[in-house]
Order: structure tokens, then C-alpha cells, then sequence
């Protein structure tokens, strides 16, 4: 199985900081990266795919980078809304792999 | 607009056994592979399995946890997935979530979610 590891775990930034989240995955999936993002007690919501391609009607405020084993989110300019956490998920192989996820808070 | 709804969820003993619903609107599942994931207390999103498209026979997928004891079915005629969970433990507690997949087999789109507690 592919392991899919974030970093960091938990993230404390301000309205307005330019934030990163760090996706490794144990063995090259090429591109086959997505980036979800999950508010308490909703479901969660797609953000990015193919790694850096923005999902129809996601704030361009949303970035996605890298291929291979390393990939990132980027979040140009935190705003309120964004507080949440994130995950990254792997469909290169089965089974399919989600990161353990990065929670977003206030500082 | 794409709409998916999951019910079914509920309190179960060890050992006792549970079917999902999951109904589609605003696509022909047919045409869709679908997936359950799940999202216990406290942890991070794991995918459960998947169930693929018609032009691929239907065929299935699952996660080493719910091999043997999870069945993923549907019935396009009532544009409606299932998840039949059996033998539960109660590691199985959880939001059950479903979701569309696109060809490429990233989920795009997801349910609200519905609720699995087992316990004694």
C-alpha cells in the first residue's frame, strides 16, 4: 500500500499568512494527487487534482504543486473561511490512501 | 446539481451487521465509479472501497479493513449505492461517507454523511 504521510500535522497561522502543507507519498504516484478539504462535521470538499489542478469554483487563492513522492498546498492569503483541515489523497493505486491530515487553526 | 445522500446509519452490537444507502441525483450512477470512505472519531479519512462503472462490469475494490466483511452493491435502476457491512467491530465506528469519482479516480464529489456507532 502507498503511505501517504503530511506534514504538519497541525498548522497555527493568521488571516491574511501565506501557508504551505507538505503531501509525501512512500512510492511515485506521478501526478495522481488530490486535495481535499473537511470542516467539522461536513463532508469533505475537493480543492485540487492532478496535484496542481484547481477544482471548478475553488478560490485561486488554492494552489497545488509537485509529482512524484512530494506535493504541496499552498494558500496564498489565509482567509476565515479556510480554517479546517486538509487532506491529501492518493488514486494512483489500489487501495486508495488519504494523508492523515493537517489542521488548520487561529492563531 | 450533483446530490448525494447517505442514510442507514445507526447503533449496531459486535458482531451484528448494517446496510448503507447511498441515493444519486443530477447524474446516472451507471456512468460513475463510486466509493465509500469513512471518517472514525478522532483520526483522518480512510477509504473503505469502490465500486466501478458500468462499462467496467461493476467490478469492486476494498481496503484490507472491510475485505470479507464489506459488500459494496447498487441499483442503477434506483440510481442508489450500498455498502452491506457485516461482522462489525467496533473500530468500524464511523461517518460513512460516499462519493463520485471522476475517471481518473479522484473523488469530486461527496455526501453528507451518515453516522455507524457500534457498541455494546
Amino acid at each position: 500500500d502507498i503511505q501517504m504521510t503530511q506534514s504538519p500535522s497541525t498548522l497555527s497561522a493568521s488571516v491574511g499568512d501565506r501557508v504551505t502543507i507538505t503531501c509525501r507519498a512512500s512510492q511515485s504516484i506521478s501526478s495522481w494527487l488530490a486535495w481535499h478539504q473537511q470542516k467539522p462535521g461536513k463532508a469533505p470538499k475537493l480543492l485540487i487534482y492532478k496535484a496542481s489542478s484547481l477544482q471548478s469554483g475553488v478560490p485561486s487563492r488554492f494552489s497545488g504543486s509537485g509529482s512524484g513522492t512530494e506535493f504541496t498546498l499552498t494558500i496564498s492569503s489565509l482567509q476565515p473561511d479556510d480554517f479546517a483541515a486538509y487532506y491529501c489523497q492518493q488514486y494512483d493505486s489500489y487501495p486508495l490512501t488519504f494523508g492523515q491530515g493537517t489542521r488548520l487553526e487561529i492563531k | 446539481e450533483v446530490q448525494l445522500m447517505e442514510s442507514g446509519g445507526g447503533l449496531v452490537q459486535p458482531g451484528g451487521s448494517l446496510r448503507l444507502s447511498c441515493a444519486a441525483s443530477g447524474f446516472t450512477l451507471s456512468d460513475h465509479k463510486m466509493d465509500w470512505v469513512r471518517h472514525a472519531p478522532g483520526t483522518g479519512l480512510e477509504w473503505v472501497g469502490r465500486s466501478r462503472d458500468k462499462g467496467n462490469s461493476y467490478s469492486t475494490e476494498y481496503a484490507a479493513s472491510a475485505k470479507g466483511r464489506f459488500t459494496i452493491s447498487r441499483d442503477d435502476s434506483k440510481n442508489s449505492l450500498f455498502l452491506q457491512m457485516n461482522s462489525l467491530k467496533t473500530e468500524d465506528t464511523a461517518v460513512y461517507y460516499c462519493a463520485r469519482a471522476d475517471n481518473s479516480g479522484f473523488n469530486n464529489y461527496w455526501g453528507q454523511g451518515t453516522l455507524v456507532t457500534v457498541s455494546s
